[in-house]
Order: C-alpha cells, then sequence, then structure tokens
C-alpha cells in the first residue's frame, strides 16, 4: 500500500521568502512522486516529478523537490515566493507495482502575503 | 489545443436525477482516470481505464458507472444522485508504459447536488 502525508494544511509566507511544503511518503516499492498545484477553480498542474536518476528535480515557476529515500520525504521549496504562487499544492505516488494509480497528500494551501 | 477536456464545467442538479460527465483527450493516451475532490479538497481515485478496459475500481458505490466507447474518452455516468455526491470531479490521462506514469488532468466538473 502507499500513502502520502503533507505537514501542514496551510502555509503562510511573506513575499520574497522561502517557500516550503513538506511531503512524507510510504511505499513498499520504488516511488515516482509528484507535485501538482492546483490554482483556484482550475485542474491539477504537474510542478515536477521525480522517477529515477538525479534526487533533486527542477519544475516549473522556480519550484523544486529532492527525494530523501532515508527519510522517504519530497520536500517541495521554491527560494522566493511570488504573489502568484498563492494555490494550493499536492504531493503524489505511485509505483509501477500500483498499476498507476496515484495516491494524493490532503494538500497543503499557501497564502502568500505582500 | 485542450489536452484533457471535461463537460459540463459545472453541473447542478436535485438529489435523485441522473446524470452524466464527459471526457476527452487529444494526447494520444491510452489509459484515462476519473477523480473525486471533496469540499475538503482531499482527491482520490474512482476509476482508471486502459484501452477501453476497467482497470482501477476503487470502492465506489455502484451508482457510478463509468463507460470508454474509445480510448480518447472516458464519461462517468451518476444515478440517483445523493447530497454526498457534490464535489468536484476531474478526468486525467496517461500513456502506460512511460517511466514517469505524469497523469494530465482537465479542469475539472463542479457538480452540486441539492
Amino acid at each position: 500500500a502507499q500513502s502520502v502525508t503533507q505537514l501542514g494544511s496551510h502555509v503562510s509566507v511573506s513575499e520574497g521568502a522561502l517557500v516550503l511544503l513538506r511531503c512524507n511518503y510510504s511505499s513498499s516499492v520504488p516511488p515516482y512522486l509528484f507535485w501538482y498545484v492546483q490554482y483556484p477553480n482550475q485542474g491539477l498542474q504537474l510542478l515536477l516529478k521525480y522517477t529515477t536518476g538525479a534526487t533533486l528535480v527542477k519544475g516549473i515557476n522556480g519550484f523544486e523537490a529532492e527525494f530523501k529515500k532515508s527519510e522517504t520525504s519530497f520536500h517541495l521549496t521554491k527560494p522566493s515566493a511570488h504573489m502568484s504562487d498563492a494555490a494550493e499544492y499536492f504531493c503524489a505516488v505511485t509505483s509501477k507495482a500500483a498499476g498507476n494509480k496515484l495516491t494524493f497528500g490532503g494538500g497543503t494551501r499557501v497564502l502568500v502575503k505582500p | 489545443d485542450t489536452a484533457v477536456s471535461q463537460t459540463p464545467k459545472y453541473l447542478v442538479t436535485q438529489m435523485g436525477n441522473d446524470k452524466s460527465i464527459k471526457c476527452e483527450q487529444n494526447l494520444g493516451h491510452d489509459t484515462m482516470y476519473w477523480y473525486k475532490q471533496d469540499s475538503k479538497k482531499f482527491l482520490k481515485i474512482m476509476f482508471s481505464y486502459n484501452n477501453k478496459e476497467l482497470i482501477i475500481n476503487e470502492t465506489v458505490p455502484n451508482r457510478f458507472s463509468p463507460k470508454s466507447p474509445d480510448k480518447a474518452h472516458l464519461n462517468l455516468h451518476i444515478n440517483s444522485l445523493e447530497l454526498g455526491d457534490s464535489a468536484v470531479y476531474f478526468c486525467a490521462s496517461s500513456q502506460e508504459g512511460l517511466p514517469n506514469n505524469e497523469q494530465f488532468f482537465g479542469p475539472g466538473t463542479r457538480l452540486t447536488v441539492l
């Protein structure tokens, strides 16, 4: 079985400050990990993904995430928050063994203060 | 040039009615999914079809019946709608066999049952 836990359902950051969203996963096989962003009243857009290879992955809009197997984590960061980063962020896990079934975390809403 | 499209975007209906949501993807993918996002933003997979064949069927009431006329379409029919069916329903698609298993999401259909 696979699962995802996102610590903090809400995160508030000041514009220009570091954004850090935490994600821990559970998987009995090598995982594929994803971060999706959902803007208000829109669908999900892929920010970045980890499948194999380099553990530090860079995505769109200046976001990056690091896969740490020993910590079963895939935290998302952005050095400097922008007002346009205000959205809901979802971490998700799947694997070949899971048959492409994506399991999502509960989401983290990011509020950016001017 | 929309990749994954859903119709309608909004659907308001009375309890007990039957309704359908349509999904189409023009990415040439062979796998399609339906997800339900509840009022707390929690996302959960409902169904997955690969080449018109049902692959994933989570614990969903049998009032929900997916239909895939071809691999580019996956429709969701809901019988005897209940208040608890109110949610945003997302369609997604991916290509089986690719290592990244990236799923592309539609814009969502917000269903409100009165």
